[in-house]
């Protein structure tokens, strides 16, 4: 998994709790990225970040927050769980290999329900 | 923005016979389309990608095609395994953040 570590690997939590996932890397990457994955929809992107303290929104924002305090960690924040979030969740890191495109290696997934 | 489109959603094949997944993308601006095999409980692996200057890539017995006129891409496995039996996924990108993924194919090589 290109040495990335995700934390916790499964969660189960209540609806209206906060859940914060966590994404470590050894690569050294400046790119990453946090993904979800639904039946019927691929993945789909949720943040990502740039550089320490530099994020963005991706396609599926709403309801989620990140932080990039350090280079080797991302943060994903659930702030008031809710049962729509249920999903499988990765992390992803980038790096260049030529012109603007980033080739992206993902982590194993964090398998979060939300009752 | 993006949207990529993916056949089959399931496909199946004999051992030793080749398989294709075919996508379609919609935004012009991509230019990097990247493949996946996803195996069950793991995190997608890339397994081959091309860019929007190359026509056709290959290695070993996975290739990929590229028709920018069109907008499609292709992923074809020769002589499939067992092994082979996934989740594939195909995506495309414009830029460094914008990674659009289809919905998936599952490949069951049938031994």
């Amino acid at each position: 998994d290109a040495g990335i570590t995700q934390s916790p690997r499964h969660k189960v939590t209540e609806t209206g709790t906060p859940v914060t996932l966590r994404c470590h890397q050894t690569e050294n990457h400046r790119y990453m990225y946090w993904y979800r994955q639904d039946p019927g929809h691929g993945l789909r992107l949720i943040h990502y970040s740039y550089g320490v303290k530099d994020t963005d929104k991706g396609e599926v924002s709403d309801g989620y927050s990140v932080s990039r305090s350090k280079t080797e960690d991302f943060l994903l924040t659930l702030e008031s769980a809710t049962s729509s979030q249920t999903s499988v969740y990765f992390c992803a890191i980038g790096g260049t290999s030529g012109g603007n495109n980033y080739e992206q290696y993902f982590g194993p997934g964090t398998r979060l329900t939300v009752t | 923005g993006e949207n990529v489109e993916q056949h089959p959603s399931t496909l199946s094949v004999q051992e030793g016979d080749s398989a294709v997944i075919k996508c379609t993308y919609s935004d012009s601006a991509s230019n990097y389309f990247p493949w996946y095999k996803q195996e069950l409980g793991k995190g997608p692996q890339l397994i081959i990608d091309i860019r929007s200057n190359v026509g056709e890539k290959k290695d070993q017995r996975i290739a990929v095609t590229l028709n920018k006129t069109a907008k499609h891409f292709s992923l074809h496995i020769t002589e499939t395994q067992p092994e082979d039996s996934a989740v594939y996924f195909c995506a495309a990108q414009r830029g460094a953040n914008n990674l659009f993924f289809g919905t998936g194919t599952r490949l069951t090589v049938i031994p």
